[in-house]
């Protein structure tokens, strides 16, 4: 595998389900991010994890819980979830989390649907 | 949240013309982020620029970090159909460390 991969790629589930995202990325780097694309509007940040330390969390709902194992892993747990959390879910990692040094790639992203 | 003006928001050109996009913002920026996203798949960074003036090529896309460090410039040229998708800006401004971001541009190629 190289880059970033994410698992699964499709996800339905139900208001009351709990579900984990998952985030792999194989290019050596230090920093991994959760970020939330919907329609209509820009890339939204969810979590920065800087060598495994959580060094953002952009106000997101406690529903949307992160976990960072390793430099090289990344998760996001979900649970009772809202119909507009529906949106496509993207991981992505860089070199490490620093002021200007934006170079940020992502994964494939995970389209999750929630009924 | 603070967002890029980006434009236009979107194209539809004949395969072989020659494309133009643009970013603007409000602050300075330090870095300015290509990225294209096909369908059902993540941004893919095309171009990064880090220095005002400084004119990058990939390809056959050339993007340009401009002088007044509040916009950028995407341009493709002689395009083909495989140019579909999204492309998208990105930067860091002054001491941030988080990226911001335009809509896109939606750019439709007819063969």
């Amino acid at each position: 595998e190289t880059g970033v991969t994410q698992t699964p790629r499709h996800l339905v589930m139900g208001m009351t389900n709990k579900k984990s995202l998952k985030c792999e990325q194989h290019l050596g780097h230090n920093a991994m991010y959760w970020y939330k694309q919907s329609a209509k509007k820009p890339l939204e940040l969810m979590f920065v994890y800087n060598f495994k330390e959580q060094t953002e969390n952009n106000s997101v709902p406690s529903r949307f819980s992160p976990e960072c194992p390793n430099s090289s892993h990344l998760f996001l747990h979900l649970h009772t979830l809202q119909p507009e959390d529906s949106a496509l879910y993207l991981c992505a990692s860089s070199v490490e989390y620093a002021a200007g040094g934006g170079e940020q790639f992502f994964g494939p992203g995970t389209r999750l649907t929630v009924l | 949240g603070q967002q890029l003006n980006q434009s236009p928001q979107s194209m539809f050109i004949q395969e072989g013309e020659d494309v133009s996009m643009n970013c603007t913002s409000s602050s300075i920026f330090n870095t300015w982020l290509w990225y294209k996203q096909d369908p059902g798949e993540g941004p893919v960074l095309l171009i990064a620029l880090y220095k005002a003036g400084e004119l990058t090529s990939n390809g056959r896309l050339t993007a340009q970090f401009g002088i007044t460090r509040k916009d950028s410039f995407l341009n493709i040229s002689a395009s083909i159909p495989s140019d579909v998708g999204i492309y998208f800006c990105a930067g860091n401004a002054g001491n941030n460390r988080k990226l911001i971001w335009g809509l896109g541009t939606s750019l439709a190629v007819n063969p």
